[in-house]
């Protein structure tokens, strides 16, 4: 079983829509989790870390649910600005991060 | 705002030469990281560095992998013999002591010819 799993995508949406995003993780001990963004050839950048409690930031809310090893992204009234590979980040350990393949979204005008 | 800076940008080179990348990690940052993406694959994780020395590596990150931290400023990925499978992005990466988020830098996309 891989490591970090995701919604193979890619999810091609209308400005204004609400998109969801899943995310599914194998290791149990691990200790924190992420959400980045990631533009075409360029670096992963840091939407949101994710907390037990769930946390939201604007029109980005993330979930996370230790129990089923699984953590959500939702994204609502979508920007044609928010088109880009959406990556899962597990830490284990405070060491190294593991990747999830990423969620390419399109936001279409 | 601080940030993570790599060079080269871009580098080209035969098969079988050493490359050197380069990356100057946020000021206060004490972890550094280096990970490697290729082309439409995940990003993945090769080796951290802390305290001057190795904290963690993968696989990948084999004998013909090394990395230095020179001086205060600079934390660099050596590959020895390039082959051509060692195409790719290399990101470095930096955090603090106290968070775990990382910030990653630009990457150095390396071709392998």
């Amino acid at each position: 079983r891989k490591e970090v799993e995701q919604d193979p995508g890619p999810f091609n949406v209308p400005e204004g829509a609400t998109v969801a995003f899943n995310c599914t993780y194998s290791n149990s001990a691990s200790q924190s989790f992420f959400w980045y963004r990631q533009d075409c050839r360029k670096e992963p950048k840091l939407l949101m870390s994710v907390y037990s409690s769930g946390n939201e930031d604007g029109r980005f809310t993330a979930q996370l649910n230790r129990a089923s090893q699984y953590i959500s992204l939702l994204i609502r009234d979508s920007k044609l600005s928010d088109s880009a590979t959406y990556l899962c980040v597990v830490n284990n350990y405070g060491q190294n991060f593991v990747f999830g393949p990423g969620t390419r979204l399109s936001v279409l005008p | 705002e601080p940030e993570v800076t790599q060079t080269p940008s871009h580098q080209v080179t035969q098969m079988g030469q050493e490359v050197i990348l380069r990356c100057v990690p946020i000021s206060n940052h004490l972890y550094f990281y280096w990970y490697r993406q290729i082309l439409g694959q995940k990003v993945e994780f090769l080796v951290s560095f802390y305290n001057n020395e190795i904290s963690e590596k993968s696989e990948i990150f084999d004998d013909q992998f090394s990395v230095e931290r020179p001086d205060g400023s600079n934390f660099t990925l050596k590959i020895r013999s390039t082959k051509l499978e060692d195409s790719a992005m290399y990101f470095c990466a930096s955090r603090d002591f106290y968070q775990e988020t990382q910030y990653f830098g630009p990457g150095t996309r390396l071709l392998v010819l």
